[in-house]
C-alpha cells in the first residue's frame, strides 16, 4: 500500500504569515494532489501535479502556490496566510496510468492549519 | 461539469441497523466510482471502487452497485457496528478531463450508537 507522509501534523500561524506544508510519497506515483477539507464543503482540490516540475491548478487555488520538486515531494505554500485558509489539508498520490490501482487516491493523515 | 451528490449529510443508527447512503452522479461516459471512508484523525482511505455498469464493489460488509441507468452508486451495509462510525465520501474519476483527479461528494457522517 502506498505511503503518503505529511508534515507538520499541526501548524498555527498569524495573518500574513508564511507557511509551507510538506508531503512525501514513497510509492513512485506520478500524480500528487493537495486538498482542503472544510465542514459543509467536503474535499476541495487546490493544486495537483503530474510529475516533478509540473503543476496544475485545481478548483480552489486562490492564495496558494505549490511546487513539485521530485517524484516524491510536493509542497503547498501559503505566502500571506489568511484566516479563511484555516482548514485541514490533505495530500494524496495516485498512479493514474492504468492497472488495478489506477485512479485510486492514497491520502496522508493531514495537516491542521490554524491562521489567527 | 461532473459532480457527485450525497443526499444524507448525517446518519444516526444503532448497532445492527441497516445502512443506506445515497450517491448520485453526473458525468459523461463511464467514470470510475469510489467510496472512501475517513475515520477520526485519519485521511480518507479507499473502501472500494467500480468501473462498469452493474459492477458491484464491496469491502468490510459494505457494498454498492454501479448503476448507469439511474446514475447511482448507493452504499449499503446490512448490520452496522459502532466501529463503522466515520465520514463516508462518494467520488468519481474525472475521465472527461483526463486529469487523474477525483471529484468528491460532500460526505456523510455516520454515527452508530452501541
Amino acid at each position: 500500500e502506498a505511503a503518503v507522509t505529511q508534515s507538520p501534523r499541526n501548524k498555527v500561524t498569524v495573518t500574513g504569515g508564511n507557511v509551507t506544508l510538506s508531503c512525501r510519497q514513497t510509492n513512485s506515483h506520478n500524480y500528487m494532489y493537495w486538498y482542503r477539507q472544510d465542514t459543509g464543503h467536503g474535499l476541495r482540490l487546490i493544486h495537483y501535479s503530474y510529475g516533478a516540475g509540473n503543476l496544475q491548478i485545481g478548483d480552489v487555488p486562490d492564495g496558494y502556490k505549490a511546487t513539485r520538486t521530485t517524484q516524491e515531494d510536493f509542497f503547498l505554500l501559503l505566502e500571506l496566510a489568511s484566516p479563511s485558509q484555516t482548514s485541514l489539508y490533505f495530500c494524496a498520490s495516485s498512479d493514474a496510468l492504468g492497472g488495478v490501482s489506477a485512479e485510486t487516491l492514497y491520502f496522508g493523515s493531514g495537516t491542521r492549519l490554524t491562521v489567527l | 461539469g461532473d459532480s457527485v451528490t450525497q443526499t444524507e449529510g448525517q446518519v444516526a443508527l444503532s448497532e445492527e441497523d441497516f445502512l443506506t447512503i445515497h450517491c448520485n452522479y453526473s458525468a459523461s461516459g463511464y467514470p470510475t466510482l469510489f467510496w472512501y471512508v475517513q475515520y477520526p484523525g485519519e485521511g480518507p482511505q479507499l473502501l472500494f471502487r467500480a468501473s462498469r455498469d452493474k459492477e458491484k464493489g464491496s469491502s468490510r460488509g459494505f457494498e454498492a452497485t454501479y448503476d448507469k441507468g439511474t446514475t447511482s452508486f448507493h452504499l449499503r451495509k446490512a448490520s452496522v457496528q459502532e466501529s463503522d462510525s466515520a465520514v463516508y465520501y462518494c467520488a468519481l474519476s474525472d475521465r472527461a478531463g483526463n486529469t487523474g483527479k477525483l471529484i468528491f461528494g460532500l460526505g456523510t457522517t455516520l454515527q452508530v450508537q452501541p
